[in-house]
């Protein structure tokens, strides 16, 4: 059963704290990427990668940091220097026949 | 700057009638364009695609048009049905590119 997935569903932390969201996908695609949804906004690009070992930044990549060891793995890190945390990130995967971006199930994000 | 811009935050439309969703653009660059379905607290599910090169696309009861020289598409659902609610995200990317740009998103309601 290909997809993506993306642990946990929710997540609290305190504040001051750095905090690793999981993407996994089995689908085989080079292309991954992070996004964050905030209420009544698009979704923003953080970090996207379209190899393994390479990655670039989107437009709000500040106060983020990703790594990609793996082509299934694209792990993000929210660290203490990002300013508002509190938000609902999504995970995605490209699959470069279709150029068509798939979704993981979301991580919604809580800092106290 | 936002590229994509989806102007309407909602829509409210009776079952049974056509829900018609606008997309509009700014980067003449962009030259493939997806429509994406989100409900609360999930990732967006992909509905229906076009490239540039058509001026429509047709997927059951979704169709999306495209009018380069105005920049605008559009997500027609016909019939509409309450299954249908949800928000609606339009995105766009120019292949030689990485990036996809999201518009902000259309809430659709659909009243049985």
């Amino acid at each position: 059963d290909g997809g993506i997935t993306q642990s946990p569903k929710y997540l609290f932390r305190k504040e001051g704290q750095n905090v690793t969201l999981s993407c996994e996908q089995n689908l085989n695609h080079d292309a991954m990427y992070w996004y964050r949804q905030d209420p009544g906004q698009g979704l923003r690009l953080i970090y996207y990668s379209q190899i393994v070992n390479d990655f670039q930044k989107g437009d709000i990549a500040e106060g983020y940091s990703v790594s990609r060891e793996k082509k299934e793995s694209f792990p993000l890190t929210v660290t203490s220097a990002q300013k508002n945390p509190t938000a609902f990130y999504l995970c995605a995967s490209n699959d470069r026949i279709t150029d068509t971006q798939y979704f993981g199930p979301g991580t919604r994000l809580t800092v106290l | 700057d936002q590229q994509v811009k989806q102007n309407s935050p909602s829509l409210s439309v009776q079952e049974g009638r056509i829900s018609i969703l606008n997309c509009d653009y700014t980067n003449s660059m962009f030259d493939y364009f997806l429509w994406y379905k989100k409900y609360p607290a999930e990732g967006p599910t992909f509905l229906i695609s076009i490239s540039s090169i058509k001026d429509k696309n047709e997927d059951g009861r979704f169709t999306v048009f495209l009018n380069k020289s105005a920049k605008h598409l559009s997500l027609h659902i016909v019939p509409s049905q309450p299954g249908d609610s949800a928000v609606y995200f339009c995105a766009a990317s120019a292949r030689t590119g990485n990036q996809f740009y999201f518009g902000t998103g259309t809430s659709l309601t659909v009243i049985p």
